[in-house]
């Protein structure tokens, strides 16, 4: 499985912008990329994927660069409740469809 | 929508005994998943069915671990006997299809410790 580069922790403040980085480099035509964020004491939730075109949804816009070697998660107003551990996955469409969890990002948010 | 259920959410056992935990996907979700999560780690998959057969158990540790999919729906997962390094919650996940492009729905999870 490819792998993913992230920083282990990030802060922001409330109502800010929050940009999260994650590097791929070795990513493959065939790989989705997959965010998930897991809040405290719960199971991962799903937040957003993409393939190549930039994509927004009703949580965040997921930025992924030309060259499909990084990507960037934005969550465009932060909230308290966004603070979480946030994984980059990349998934291939074509093969195994299992997620492949690395140690993420734990994103704190001061009020 | 119900999401995904497991239980029971916890369960404390002494080394060598053995457990059982229960997951009841989505409804319609062909794709179930068990995953093990060590503290600060991220999940790590176990096993997963498409409806009820087996697609991949290639990091289930057999000598100890089992499950099962009963009728494409239920599943349960067992650890018999215990050891201390299973300490970990244990997430169900289930999809639609199973494919790349496909969101897995999460369970609460069933955090366990071995005593």
């Amino acid at each position: 499985d490819a792998k993913t580069t992230q920083p282990n922790s990030m802060e922001s403040n409330e109502e800010e912008p929050v940009h999260l980085p994650c590097n791929h480099s070795t990513i493959s035509g065939t790989d989705y990329i997959h965010w998930y964020r897991q809040l405290p004491s719960q199971g991962p939730e799903y937040v957003i994927h993409g393939l190549t075109s930039n994509v927004n949804n009703r949580m965040a816009s997921l930025a992924i660069a030309e060259d499909r070697k990084s990507s960037t998660l934005i969550l465009h107003r932060a909230t308290l409740r966004d603070a979480a551990v946030y994984y980059c996955i990349l998934r291939d469409f074509q093969g195994a469809q299992k997620l492949v969890f690395g140690q993420g990002t734990r994103l704190t948010i001061n009020p | 929508e119900a999401g995904v259920a497991q239980s029971p959410r916890y369960k404390i056992i002494e080394k060598r005994q053995s457990v059982a935990f229960w997951c009841n996907p989505i409804s319609g979700h062909a794709t179930l998943y068990w995953y093990q999560q060590i503290l600060g780690q991220g999940p790590k998959l176990l096993i997963q069915f498409q409806n009820n057969g087996v697609v991949d158990d290639s990091q289930l540790p057999k000598d100890r671990f089992s499950a099962e999919r009963l009728k494409g729906v239920d599943s349960t997962l067992k650890i018999q006997p215990a050891k201390l390094e299973d300490s970990a919650v244990y997430l169900c996940a289930s999809s639609f299809f199973g494919q790349g492009g496909d969101e897995q729905f999460f369970g609460p999870g069933t955090r366990l410790t071995v005593l």
